[in-house]
């Protein structure tokens, strides 16, 4: 199973919106609504923002939203803050009972 | 609240097994609404799933295919936590890994481990 594609590094200023993509196959992105993801920061465990593409847990601010067309979804960010700056991860239930995360974008607040 | 704390050692030599251990507070090892996970991140292979055991009722696991021929994951119900075992490791082992909580339905990781960084070397 291949790593999702993600960009390397994005980057906004505070108070813009950001988006970041992840693209992966028909087996995997394109057969389920079981795409999440993840932000770390430096040293940190993951953290869970999105799952099943769109929702939310409670404690995450609604700044955040996900979406998905195709084999592609998407993590946008909107109101940029400088506690935002960290690594995204997004990861898509697969086959076999597997998952598969992508190779993680680096998120920069200018 | 959920919580995961991890423990196991962080130096393991070529070819001997990996074993870190996972204590689960809040929940259970043995609910039927979620599985629980190892998943590991190092530079060269950035986040990787590693495998999942849970109860349906009966005891199952799924192990990637990258591993599946060295990995083992077990529940400790007398002591809810549960254990990872990766045997004849190589420096390509060598990575920080996380114990995850999967709920059923949803099929993401909503509670992690604190991470345990284990070297393989010499």
């Amino acid at each position: 199973q291949s790593a999702l594609t993600q960009p390397a590094s994005v980057s906004g200023s505070p108070g813009q919106s950001i988006t970041i993509s992840c693209t992966g196959t028909s087996s995997d992105v394109g057969s389920y609504n079981l795409v999440s993801w993840y932000q770390q920061h430096p040293d940190k465990a993951p953290k869970l923002m999105i799952y099943e593409v769109t929702k939310r847990p409670s404690a995450v601010s609604n700044r955040f939203s996900g979406s998905k067309s195709g084999n592609t979804a998407s993590l946008t960010i909107s109101g940029l803050q400088a506690e935002d700056e960290a690594n995204y991860y997004c990861c898509s239930y697969a086959p076999s009972n597997t998952w598969v995360f992508g190779g993680g974008t680096k998120l920069t607040v200018l | 609240q959920v919580q995961l704390q991890q423990s196991g050692p962080g130096l393991v030599k070529p070819s001997q097994t990996l074993s870190l251990t996972c204590a689960i507070s809040g929940d259970s090892v043995s609910s039927n609404s979620v599985a629980w996970h190892w998943i590991r991140q190092s530079p060269s292979r950035g986040l990787e799933w590693l495998g999942r055991t849970y109860f349906r009722p009966k005891r199952f696991n799924d192990y990637a295919v990258s591993v599946k021929s060295r990995i083992s994951i077990n529940p400790d119900t007398s002591k809810n936590q549960f254990s990872l075992q990766l045997n004849s490791v190589t420096p390509e082992d060598t990575a920080v890994y996380y114990c995850a909580r999967g709920p059923w339905i949803q099929l993401d990781f909503d509670c992690w481990g604190q991470g345990t960084l284990v070297t393989v070397s010499s």
